[in-house]
C-alpha cells in the first residue's frame, strides 16, 4: 500500500500528558498537511509543509502544538500538556506540488489518529 | 474557522434512488474536491474539479464545478447500500492565491435503505 499512513490510529491519554503522532505521506509527495476534525464537522486546516519548510500555520495551532518534517519525508505532530478540548481526529494529507494545479491541489488523506484526552 | 455551506445536512433514501448534494462559498476557488468518509477513517477522494464549468464522472458519481467558481454539486445515481457515509466538499486556491489548505463543508450524511 503506497497511500498516506498515520500512527498510532488511536491514542488515549490523560490531561496534561504530551502526545506525538506520525504521518508518512505518499512517497514522492513534497507537500504534507495536518488537519483536525471534531465530531460532526469537516476537517479544519492546521498547518502544511513543502519539503522541510512549514509554510502556513492556522490560528487553531496553539503554542502547545508543534509540527516538524525534518527530512522532508515523514512528519510528526506533537501536542504538549493535552487538554480535553484537544480530543479529535487528527488527519494528515499529502500532495505533489508541481506547476500543474491538478497534482498540487489534489490532496490524499491518511486514516487519521483518533485522540481521546481523559 | 471558514467553512463552505454544504446541503443537505443528511439524506435518507431508498436503494436505487439518485442523490444530489451541493456546496456553496462566498469565495471563489480554483479547485473543488469531493471526498467520502466512513466512520473512524480518513476522507477518500472521489472526484477532483479544476476548471469552472467542468463536469466529471467517476462511475455512478458525477460532479460539476460551478461557472461562478463559488459552487459545486455531486450526484450519485442508482444508490447502493455501500454508498452510505459522509460526503464532504472541499475547495482550495481562493482569491488570495493558492494557500495550500483545503476549506471543507460540514458534510452530508447519506443513509441508504435496502
Amino acid at each position: 500500500d503506497t497511500g498516506v499512513s498515520q500512527n498510532p490510529r488511536h491514542k488515549i491519554t490523560k490531561r496534561g500528558q504530551n502526545v506525538t503522532f506520525r504521518c508518512d505521506p505518499i512517497s514522492e509527495h513534497n507537500r504534507l498537511y495536518w488537519y483536525r476534525q471534531t465530531l460532526g464537522q469537516g476537517p479544519e486546516f492546521l498547518t502544511y509543509f513543502q519539503n522541510e519548510a512549514q509554510l502556513e500555520k492556522s490560528r487553531l495551532l496553539s503554542d502547545r502544538f508543534s509540527a516538524e518534517r525534518p527530512k522532508g519525508s515523514f512528519s510528526t505532530l506533537e501536542i504538549q500538556r493535552t487538554e480535553q478540548g484537544d480530543s479529535a481526529m487528527y488527519l494528515c494529507a499529502s500532495s505533489l506540488m508541481t506547476g500543474d494545479l491538478k497534482s498540487t491541489d489534489t490532496q490524499y488523506f491518511g486514516p487519521g489518529t483518533r485522540l481521546t484526552v481523559l | 474557522g471558514q467553512q463552505l455551506n454544504q446541503s443537505p445536512q443528511s439524506m435518507f433514501i431508498q436503494e436505487g434512488e439518485d442523490v444530489s448534494m451541493n456546496c456553496t462559498s462566498s469565495s471563489i476557488f480554483n479547485t473543488w474536491l469531493w471526498y467520502k468518509q466512513d466512520p473512524g477513517e480518513g476522507p477518500v477522494l472521489l472526484i477532483a474539479l479544476y476548471k469552472a464549468g467542468e463536469l466529471t464522472s467517476n462511475g455512478r458519481l458525477t460532479a460539476q464545478f460551478g461557472i461562478t467558481r463559488k459552487d459545486s454539486f455531486l450526484n450519485i445515481s442508482a444508490s447502493i447500500p455501500s454508498d452510505v457515509g459522509i460526503y464532504f466538499c472541499a475547495g482550495t486556491g481562493s482569491e488570495g492565491g493558492n494557500t495550500g489548505k483545503l476549506i471543507f463543508g460540514q458534510g452530508t450524511t447519506l443513509q441508504v435503505k435496502p
